[in-house]
């Protein structure tokens, strides 16, 4: 089974500021990942998979970059409705054995 | 704009079992390019994939709750759907349907099932 970690658990930084967010995985997954954002009450959001397309209607301000086990998204100007919770993805598998990061909470600095 | 819909009993007694329907609208369950899944999470906690189907009854599962899982499909109805077996209050989450392309783009807005007696 491949493990993902993200970190940090938690960022906090202040609307307009730049955040960068990890994610690992525990083998290779050349650049079969996405990210997902989740704000309470709601189901997930795509914003990025293989690694660095941006989803549907997703601002340019969400990037993202790496390949094999090391990854990033970075957030470039944080904006208010950007407080959430990011999960990444692996989708490296075949036959399918998808598996989520345990996820990292962007609060107001 | 695919849409997504979970649909199911909120509350399920433990041993018994736990059985969601999503339904497919705004696109057809029948499309050769993807699959469909289920997601779950439970209270404050993060993302867990149960399982996928394509549409031709292809499944794949969890290997961790590969036991107690079974995930069908019905084209006719554009809809497919989840059995939990012998739940505990462990199994208690949000459940979530959503068009698997590896990621996944598409979501229901989710179901809590609680599990209690």
């Amino acid at each position: 089974e491949i493990v993902m970690t993200q970190s940090p658990a938690t960022l906090s930084v202040s609307p307009g500021e730049r955040a960068t967010l990890s994610c690992r995985a525990s083998q290779s997954l050349s650049t079969n990942l996405a990210w997902y954002q989740q704000k309470p009450g709601q189901a997930p959001r795509l914003l990025i998979y293989g690694a660095s397309t941006r989803a549907t209607g997703i601002p340019a301000r969400f990037s993202g970059r790496g390949s094999g086990t090391e990854f990033t998204l970075t957030i470039s100007s944080l904006q208010s409705e950007d407080f959430a919770v990011y999960y990444c993805q692996q989708y490296n598998n075949w036959p399918p054995r998808f598996t989520f990061g345990p996820g990292t909470k962007v609060d107001i600095k | 704009q695919l849409q997504l819909q979970e649909s199911g009993p909120g509350l399920v007694k433990p041993s018994e079992t736990l059985s969601l329907t999503c339904t497919v609208s705004g696109g057809s369950i029948s499309s050769s390019s993807y699959y469909w899944g289920w997601i779950r999470q439970p209270p404050g906690k993060g993302l867990e994939w149960i399982g996928s189907i394509y549409y031709t009854g292809s499944t794949y599962y969890n290997p961790s709750l590969k036991s107690r899982v079974t995930i069908s499909v019905d084209t006719s109805k554009n809809q497919f759907s989840l059995n939990l077996s012998s739940v505990t209050a462990a199994d208690t989450a949000v459940y979530y349907c959503a068009e698997v392309a590896g990621s996944f783009a598409y979501w229901g807005q989710g179901t809590l099932v609680t599990v209690s007696s």
